[in-house]
């Protein structure tokens, strides 16, 4: 069980919005930066998110992130069904010294 | 262009030792940190430990510990994974990723392709 709490999956229609929670501790999310990535069907996972906010270049600014207390949050507008993948939050968890991941979002575009 | 290229895939037998490799390019391998991270068939990320190339300092999740040895030779830019004793348990695709910038801060900006184990009688 992982110690970010995502939500298993999310759906929505085409065009429409969807956010995505991460949720953690003071330990991990509250007191470091986290990061979101994008895992296509059958490829290797990809930076999407990071420093809590920040796109890399290349990432549409459909995708957006926010952090508050213990909680993340990743944003897509405008979805399309390209955007179905899984999702993963992850941080440096100081207490632990180690990195999580969440357990990762299915999203479902219908 | 920052490149991280795996070996290939493998199928190995429980209780036979692998090592499997991430041959980077494109940036100081000694200046950044490698991972190496699990996705068992149909689940989610898992990290399993990470290595400074310079110094060869590591540090491991629990979960991996004593079971894998991670390391590194700065001379030909190559981070390793390996097991002395694999178990079925251990089937799954292995990612390495580096880990930019400073520990508050870090994030996985650059993956391989990913490894794919198979340990099977």
């Amino acid at each position: 069980q992982s110690v970010l709490t995502q939500p298993p999956s999310v759906s929505a229609a085409p065009g429409q919005k969807v956010t995505i929670s991460c949720s953690g501790s003071s330990s991990n999310i509250g007191n470091n930066y986290v990061s979101w990535y994008q895992q296509l069907p059958g490829t290797a996972p990809k930076l999407l998110m990071y420093e809590n906010n920040r796109r890399p270049s290349g990432i549409p600014d459909r995708f957006s992130g926010s952090k508050s207390g213990t909680s993340a949050t990743l944003g897509i507008t405008g979805l399309q069904t390209g955007d179905e993948a899984d999702y993963y939050c992850g941080t440096w968890d100081s207490s632990l010294s180690l990195w999580m991941f969440g357990g990762g979002t299915k999203l479902t575009v219908l | 262009e920052v490149q991280l290229v795996q070996s290939g895939a493998e199928m190995k037998k429980p209780g036979e030792s692998l090592k499997i490799s991430c041959k980077t390019s494109g940036y100081g391998f000694t200046s950044y940190w490698i991972g190496w991270l699990r996705q068992m068939p149909g689940k989610g990320l898992e990290w399993m430990g990470i290595i400074y190339p310079d110094e060869s300092e590591t540090k491991y999740s629990p979960s991996f510990q004593g079971h894998v040895t991670i390391s590194a030779d700065k001379s030909i830019n190559t981070a390793y994974l390996q097991w002395s004793r694999l178990k079925a348990s251990d089937t799954a695709m292995y990612y390495c990723a580096r880990l930019y910038g400073d520990y508050r801060y870090w994030y996985f900006d650059m993956w391989g392709r990913g490894t794919l184990v198979t340990v099977s009688s």
